[in-house]
């Protein structure tokens, strides 16, 4: 089984500083990871996805992330951090799976996500 | 559209109630997912279809929800008597192909039950 842990609920930051959102999963296979976005009462925005080749992926808005496979994380990470980017983030990670049948597909399983918050 | 869509936006059900929530994926999407997300909660699994069948319904919490997608494209969540703790945001994503290395949400429907 798969699973997903988001270590901080809340993130607080200064406009300008660092952002870093941390996630580590767990899969028995080799699995598909997604940082998405969610602003309020919307719904969710997909910023960057590793599946194969480069472990760090750069997404929209600045942000990027690194797979490491040793330590089963998947951080994301901005250098400079914009009033705009105040949101819920959450990782996902999709591993494939097979119904009774024997037909496969990607299950999608997210983590409880980060609620960033950008200070002045 | 281009993108997922899903009606109605909001609904507000009395408790014992049944509602029908509607997803229209992208279209030539094979797979579409139903998730549900609690307030301050991430977006738990309910069902997958891949066109029109039905591959995973392993997080449905009770046989009182119930999916379809009968012709591998509109999909319907049904709640039936519907009880306090249904009241979340149901999410609806679709995807091009089964390995769903990209999935593309709607913006979900908010289910209050009084």
């Amino acid at each position: 089984a798969q699973s997903v842990t988001q270590l901080g609920s809340h993130v607080s930051v200064s406009e300008g500083a660092l952002v870093l959102l941390r996630c580590n999963y767990s899969s028995s296979v080799p699995p598909y990871l997604f940082w998405y976005v969610q602003y309020p009462n919307q719904g969710l925005q997909l910023l960057l996805k590793y599946t194969t080749g480069a472990t760090l992926v750069k997404g929209i808005n600045g942000f990027e992330a690194e797979f490491k496979k040793s330590e089963t994380s998947f951080h994301l990470t901005k250098p400079s951090a914009h009033m705009s980017d105040a949101a819920e983030y959450f990782c996902a990670v999709t591993s494939t799976v097979w119904d009774a049948g024997g037909t496969s597909y990607g299950k999608l399983t997210f983590g409880q996500g980060t609620i960033l918050t950008v200070h002045p | 559209g281009a993108g997922v869509s899903q009606s109605p936006r909001y609904k507000v059900a009395k408790r014992g109630q049944d509602v029908a929530l509607r997803c229209d994926p992208i279209s030539g999407h094979v797979s579409l997912f139903w998730y549900q997300q609690a307030l301050g909660q991430g977006p738990e699994f309910l069902t997958y279809f891949q066109n029109e069948a039905q591959l995973d319904k392993s997080g449905l919490p009770s046989d009182r929800f119930f999916a379809e997608r009968p012709e591998g494209s509109v999909s319907t969540l049904k709640i039936q008597r519907t009880q306090q703790e249904d009241s979340a945001v149901y999410l609806c994503a679709s995807s091009p192909g089964p390995l769903n290395t990209e999935a593309f949400f709607g913006q979900g429907t908010r289910l209050t039950v009084v």
